[in-house]
């Protein structure tokens, strides 16, 4: 029953490491989307995309970037880690347009990066 | 611009407690509203939602949230909580017909529920 797969719950890197988190969804969303969660600040949007390689900046772009280069997977890497990205990422897919349920999110499960 | 706020950052109950967690978003017009619940270490699911319709909309677990539009809220509630329901909630809302859809989300509230 899973539908939104992150491939790592747990990443230590080092600072200046490229990172890679991979997040694909099996139920045909046309959106999806990354967002950081941290204690007290709640979810910010990092990146999302309504298509592929389509991508729109969110809150806090920067020093990130984002690859759709298929429907089902959305990639968000991380140039140059720095001890400031520690924190939890979440994934999330939605279908596009503005009907209501457009705006129903479903989540990973999250990955957590320590950056060293 | 869109936001969302909780005002409750830690709530400490005892079981059978009444619960309402505060939410409030900045936005006239038609807005979808959301609660979502993060279990401990489990990921976020999707509560209840409003999109039109009957103010009072019901959810899983026993939990309910009226929208209430004149005050720009969206709060939580249950009548009797248990020990299950430990987690951290988190109210999101988007208005209707603006650009693509990611919502925005509060802060978030934890809820300790105390046997």
């Amino acid at each position: 029953d899973v539908k939104v797969t992150q491939s790592s719950r747990y990443l230590v890197k080092r600072t200046g490491e490229k990172v890679f988190l991979e997040c694909v969804q099996d139920m045909d969303h046309e959106n999806m989307f990354w967002y950081r969660q941290d204690p007290g600040l709640g979810l910010r949007l990092i990146y999302f995309s309504y298509d592929v390689k389509m991508k729109e900046k969110g809150d806090i772009p920067e020093g990130y970037s984002v690859s759709r280069e298929k429907k089902e997977r959305f990639s968000l890497i991380l140039e140059s880690a720095s001890t400031n990205q520690t924190s939890m990422y979440l994934c999330a897919s939605s279908l596009r347009g503005f009907l209501s349920g457009a705006n129903v999110l479903t989540f990973g499960a999250g990955s957590r990066l320590t950056v060293l | 611009a869109q936001s969302v706020s909780q005002h409750n950052h830690h709530v400490i109950l005892s079981e059978a407690a009444s619960l309402e967690l505060g939410c409030n978003y900045s936005y006239g017009g038609t807005v979808n509203l959301f609660w979502y619940v993060q279990y401990p270490g489990q990921h976020l699911q999707l509560l209840l939602k409003y999109f039109s319709g009957d103010p009072l909309v019901k959810g899983i677990k026993g939990f309910e949230a009226e929208f209430i539009k004149s005050k720009f809220s969206f709060n939580l509630r249950k009548p009797s909580v248990q020990w299950s329901d430990t987690a951290e909630y988190f109210c999101a809302g988007k208005k209707l017909q603006t650009g693509a859809n990611n919502l925005f989300f509060g802060t978030g509230t934890r809820l300790t529920v105390i046997p």
